[in-house]
C-alpha cells in the first residue's frame, strides 16, 4: 500500500470550512508538510508541522498532527475559489530527508 | 529570484518519436528531482540527483527513460521511443535538502506537459 494515502476529491461552498486528511505509515515521521498545487502550475510548500507538535495555526490555516493515530489535517477556514486547488501531504522520516508524497486532494470550491 | 525553469511548457509529439524535457535547477540548490504527475499513478518520484550524480533511479518506468545532469545547472529527462502512455506532467524539482523543515523544501518548475499520440 500507499505509504502516504488521501482522499482524491473535496467539494466545499465557499465561505465554509474544508478539512483535508491525511494519514501515513511511518512511526519515524520527522516532518509533515502540505504542498499546494494551483491549475497549470507546480507544487508550492503551503505549511509544515514538525512531528512532535500537536497543532499549527497560520492564519486561515490550521494544521493537527495525532501522531497516535498517524493522522495529518489541514483545515482550512472561510474557504475561498482561490483555495481551488490540489493539495499533497507529504513526509520526510528517518534518515531520509526526500519525502514521501500522497497522491493529493482535488479541493474544488463553488459558490 | 528565478524559480526552477523548465522547458519546453508544452510538447505534442508522435509514438515512436524522442522527446527531450529540460530543466535548469534554482542556483545552489544541489539536489535535483523529476517528477511524473498522472490522474491514474499521482505524482511518482522518477529519479533524484544529488552534485550531479543520479542517487535513486527506481522510478524510472523502463529503459526508454533516461536523465542525465552534466553540471549543477542543467539536467535532462529524454524518452526514447515515446509512447501514449507517457503523456503526463514531468516535473523537475530541487533543493538544498540542509535538513529541518525549510531545509527541506523542495521547489518545482511548472511543468512539462507532454502529449503523446
Amino acid at each position: 500500500g500507499e505509504d502516504v494515502e488521501q482522499s482524491l476529491f473535496l467539494s466545499v461552498r465557499e465561505g465554509d470550512s474544508s478539512v483535508i486528511n491525511c494519514t501515513y505509515t511511518d512511526s519515524s515521521s520527522t516532518y509533515l508538510y502540505w504542498y499546494k498545487q494551483e491549475p497549470g502550475a507546480g507544487l508550492q510548500l503551503l505549511t509544515y508541522i514538525f512531528s512532535n507538535m500537536d497543532m499549527k495555526q497560520d492564519q486561515r490555516l490550521t494544521v493537527l498532527l495525532n501522531k497516535k493515530d498517524k493522522h495529518l489535517s489541514l483545515r482550512i477556514a472561510d474557504t475561498q475559489t482561490g483555495d481551488s486547488a490540489i493539495y499533497f501531504c507529504a513526509e520526510t522520516s528517518g534518515g531520509s530527508y526526500i519525502p514521501t508524497f500522497g497522491r493529493g486532494t482535488s479541493l474544488i470550491v463553488h459558490p | 529570484d528565478a524559480g526552477v525553469i523548465q522547458s519546453p511548457r508544452h510538447e505534442v509529439t508522435e509514438m515512436g518519436q524522442e522527446v527531450t524535457l529540460r530543466c535548469k535547477p534554482i542556483s545552489g540548490h544541489d539536489y535535483l528531482f523529476w517528477y511524473r504527475q498522472t490522474m491514474m499513478r499521482g505524482l511518482e518520484l522518477l529519479i533524484y540527483f544529488n552534485n550531479n550524480v543520479p542517487i535513486d533511479d527506481s522510478g524510472m518506468p523502463e529503459d526508454r527513460f533516461s536523465a542525465k545532469m552534466p553540471n549543477a545547472s542543467f539536467s535532462t529527462l529524454k524518452i526514447q521511443p515515446s509512447e501514449p502512455r507517457d503523456s503526463a506532467v514531468y516535473f523537475c524539482a530541487s533543493s538544498t535538502m540542509v535538513g529541518g523543515p525549510l531545509g527541506n523544501t523542495i521547489y518545482f518548475g511548472e511543468g512539462s506537459w507532454l502529449t503523446v499520440v
